[in-house]
């Protein structure tokens, strides 16, 4: 079954606290996503990487492309990083559609 | 400015009703997506479109059903046939080509009762 995995489903932080967030998946990729979702419900796309990693402000995504696992790292954790972040990946035969996880909730207390 | 309007954000009907939810994009995007989120699991599509007048099933469409006449718009309605309606409905829509991420909606919160 093609799936996408993150891990932790929950985490709970300290302000200042660096932050990773772990997504798995089944078979090969071309590219894989990170979403940011606030408590409103509106989604952000964060990052699109294929290899390698991509930086934007405290923000940091790597994949594995061999291991077929991503991480997202936030560093100096802010309150405003409260979230559900997102990996979502294109399992199936189409790139245009995407296989999401279950999200991570982050609660980053002051 | 560029991007993609859902409205509305809330929608309450009664059992038994159809009800159709907006989604209009101006970013001159190919590709349209509607994907329903419930607590605790991940998005599910329901149904995309490539390109006008053209739309495919995704993994979750029984009950649901799309139209695609405008580049600009692509509005799901919910039949009385979906057993369980009430959801978080988010529409998206992205370039077409393998690498180009995906924007979102606001989504609508929609309640049957």
């Amino acid at each position: 079954k093609n799936e996408v995995e993150q891990s932790p489903q929950n985490l709970t932080a300290q302000e200042g606290e660096f932050i990773t967030i772990n997504c798995s998946y089944s078979v090969g990729i071309s590219a894989l996503h990170w979403l940011q979702q606030h408590p409103g419900g509106g989604i952000v796309s964060l990052f699109m990487l294929s290899s390698g990693k991509k930086k934007h402000g405290r923000l940091i995504a790597t994949i594995n492309i061999q291991e077929k696992h991503s991480s997202l790292h936030i560093t100096a954790s802010h309150p405003r990083d409260s979230a559900v972040y997102i990996c979502a990946a294109p399992l199936g035969s189409s790139n245009y559609k995407l296989t999401f996880g279950k999200g991570t909730l982050l609660t980053v207390n002051p | 400015d560029g991007g993609i309007t859902q409205s509305p954000k809330y929608l309450f009907r009664k059992e038994g009703q159809n009800v159709t939810l907006s989604c209009e994009q101006n970013l001159n995007h190919d590709a349209m997506y509607w994907y329903r989120q419930d607590p605790g699991q991940g998005l599910r599509l329901i149904y995309y479109s490539q390109i006008v007048n053209d739309f495919q099933k995704g993994d979750i469409a029984e009950g649901y059903s799309v139209s695609r006449e405008k580049k600009e718009s692509f509005p799901l309605t919910v039949t009385s046939a979906q057993k369980n309606p009430t959801a978080f409905y988010l529409c998206a829509s992205r370039r077409t080509g393998d690498l180009y991420e995906q924007y979102f909606g606001p989504g609508t919160r929609l309640t049957v009762t």
